[in-house]
């Protein structure tokens, strides 16, 4: 199946620090989403994009949807230390159907 | 308290032996999901149903099996047939504007 590209792999920042990662594709789709997973644990949505061009925040997180519809980023603004674990992006083409995911962007932050 | 539930969270087999995965959900979604991740990669599909009494198959579906018989259960059977089974698995719900949310995921180990 297809893979979305997802980057960087991993990052390792101090806290207060701001944070940023993408997602590209070479298919368009109409929904992006942004999850958070820590270890052991289920993933859990953070943010969800339905319009080519949408910005949203949720706290100190931004998502935004490309205008081109082949990709997207996060941003997380004043990192703290529970932001720690790994971010996946999904992008999805029709709802009820499958999301494709991201390789997953490993933050780790510094005290 | 609405949720998706997984039991148990950890389970243990010996290879040659069919294990059934349990997934409810109380959220009244019709589309229910079941992914597989293994460490350090991201989710796969491996089914998925749209509505009760209808499942598709995802892209790694050899050596599992679902059923769909309620609209707030999706059992998942991992069968012998199944190479590698030994790995995290996820299932999630998703409302008809499409995202998904998972539950806290079930571990495998089959030795």
């Amino acid at each position: 199946g297809q893979q979305l590209n997802q980057s960087p792999q991993s990052m390792f920042i101090q806290e207060g620090e701001d944070v940023s990662m993408n997602c590209t594709s070479s298919s368009i789709f109409n929904t992006w989403l942004w999850y958070k997973q820590d270890p052991g644990e289920g993933p859990v949505l953070l943010i969800a994009l339905y319009k080519a061009g949408e910005l949203t925040s949720n706290g100190r997180l931004t998502a935004q949807f490309g205008i081109t519809r082949k990709d997207s980023f996060l941003n997380i603004s004043a990192s703290i230390p529970s932001d720690v674990g790994i971010y996946f992006c999904a992008g999805q083409f029709l709802t009820r159907r499958a999301l494709t995911f991201g390789s997953g962007t490993r933050l780790q932050v510094q005290p | 308290d609405g949720g998706i539930t997984q039991s148990p969270k950890y389970l243990f087999r010996k290879e040659g032996q069919n294990v059934t995965l349990s997934c409810e959900q109380n959220l009244n979604h019709d589309a229910m999901y079941w992914y597989r991740q293994d460490p350090g990669q991201g989710l796969r599909l491996i089914y998925y149903s749209q509505i009760v009494n209808d499942f598709q198959k995802g892209d790694i579906a050899e050596g599992y099996s679902v059923s769909r018989e309620k609209k707030e259960s999706f059992p998942l059977t991992v069968t012998s047939a199944q190479k590698n089974p030994t790995a995290f698995y996820l299932c999630a719900s998703s409302p008809d504007s499409g995202e998904q949310y998972f539950g806290p995921g079930t571990r495998l180990t089959v030795t």
